[in-house]
């Protein structure tokens, strides 16, 4: 039963280089997310994505990208990684495509960008 | 666009006291509205949602909120904290203006459970 699954746990990345948070999912989602949060400021969605070959920019994506190739997998990139990226990250993912259902979170990557 | 104000980014309650977290919602439309609660090193959880029907919502570990229209307000109670309850907990609405896709969360609100 592993429900939402993300990797790594802990990051630690120097300025510039680039990395993927790995997300997987084995309820059969549709709807998948990405959100960052930071003290005092709550979850920020990232980029979200509504099934395979779909995917929309949320509130905060700039320096983020995303693909959804698999109903599975939600990969979230760092291109050129930033101080401003140190964050925890949660991927999450629902059934359906509109929010009346629950959703379900992972553990979270705690990224430390120096 | 909608948007969630937790009052209080900390509440502290002795063990058996009432739990009262608050969170007003801004929506131009009837949202849905949830609760999340977040362990120490844990991702979110689901305490309670609102849809549609009954405002009074019942959750999992003796939590409930009531939605009041009036007020838009969805506040989240407990009637005897446990030090169990000691958690983040987020507010958080999605709007169905814009085809309820996107889940907006308040800042959050950390419980501290004295002994």
């Amino acid at each position: 039963n592993a429900g939402v699954t993300q990797t790594p746990k802990f990051q630690v990345l120097k300025t510039g280089q680039s990395m993927t948070l790995q997300c997987a999912q084995d309820m059969n989602h549709e709807y998948m997310s990405w959100y960052r949060q930071d003290p005092g400021m709550g979850l920020r969605l990232i980029h979200y994505s509504v099934g395979a070959g779909i995917t929309d920019q949320g509130e905060v994506p700039n320096g983020y990208n995303v693909s959804r190739s698999t109903t599975e997998d939600f990969p979230l990139r760092l291109l050129s990684a930033a101080p401003s990226q140190t964050s925890v990250y949660f991927c999450a993912s629902r059934w359906g495509q509109t929010m009346n259902t629950e959703a379900f979170f992972g553990q979270g990557t705690r990224l430390t960008v120096v | 666009a909608q948007s969630v104000t937790q009052l209080g980014s900390h509440v502290s309650v002795s063990e058996g006291a009432l739990v009262l977290l608050r969170c007003n919602y801004s929506s131009s439309v009837p949202p849905y509205l949830f609760w999340y609660v977040q362990y120490p090193n844990q991702g979110l959880q689901l305490l309670l949602k609102y849809t549609t029907g009954a405002t009074l919502v019942k959750g999992i570990n003796g939590f409930e909120a009531e939605f009041k229209k009036s007020e838009t307000s969805f506040h989240l109670t407990k009637p005897s904290a446990h030090m169990s309850d000691a958690a983040e907990y987020f507010c958080a609405v999605s709007d169905r203006s814009q085809g309820a896709q996107k889940l907006v969360f308040g800042q959050g609100t950390r419980l501290t459970i004295n002994p």
